[in-house]
């Protein structure tokens, strides 16, 4: 079945590392999104990629990375210099469609610091 | 203020019930989402539209573009159904803006 797939399910983080969150997406989406959700807040936007080789910023982008390679992949890196990390974070993509479509999204990264 | 205010917050109910979740928003948009989180954290989209009322099962979403707000309905209510409910608005360049969701626990 298509779908979104995030690993590790859960991610340990000493102070100082960088740590880097998978997403793999067998959906042939184009788009692509990372958002961070804390608790009592709604979900916000770190990075998002419209095509291949191509992301730009979200709302919250300060102390996060992303590459986009390929189209199936879009990892997010969290570097040190995000000062405070520890969140639950969710990968999404979005077909492009006359209308627009859905947002399909993975079963989340709940990354902690040690 | 947020963008997108969702009421209650928190929701009990018993099983059978009908449940109304709102939501409301300051910001015109292109559609509207309802997503369903359940505890282990992954999420499903449930419904998204742009105009009118949609029904899958027992589930059934409506929209008033002119008045700002949307509901979702639950009919026949049941302990599965128990989940975090989230709103989302659509701009017109696809970016998402989230409410921060409200926690239905549905007792047997």
């Amino acid at each position: 079945d298509g779908g979104i797939t995030q690993s590790p399910k859960y991610l340990f983080r000493k102070e100082g590392q960088n740590v880097t969150l998978s997403c793999e997406q067998n959906l042939n989406h184009d788009a692509m999104y990372w958002y961070r959700q804390d608790p009592g807040q709604g979900l916000r936007l770190i990075y998002y990629s419209q095509i291949v080789n191509d992301f730009q910023k979200g709302d919250i982008a300060e102390g996060y990375s992303v590459s986009r390679e390929k189209k199936e992949s879009f990892p997010l890196t969290v570097t040190s210099a995000q000062k405070n990390p520890t969140a639950f974070y969710l990968c999404a993509s979005r077909g492009s469609g006359t209308g627009g479509q859905p947002q399909h999204f993975g079963d989340g990264t709940r990354l902690s610091i040690l | 203020k947020n963008e997108v205010e969702q009421s209650p917050q928190n929701l009990t109910a018993q099983e059978g019930e009908f449940i109304t979740i709102n939501c409301s928003y300051s910001v015109g948009i292109s559609a509207l989402h309802w997503l369903q989180q359940h505890p282990g954290g992954g999420i499903v989209s449930l419904f998204m539209l742009s105009s009118g009322k949609k029904k899958h099962g027992r589930l059934i979403a409506t929209i008033n573009i002119q008045e700002k707000h949307s509901s979702l309905h639950i009919t026949a209510s049941h302990p599965r159904d128990s989940a975090v409910y989230i709103c989302a608005v659509r701009g017109s360049n696809y970016k998402l803006t989230f409410g921060k969701g409200t926690l239905l626990t549905v007792n047997p």
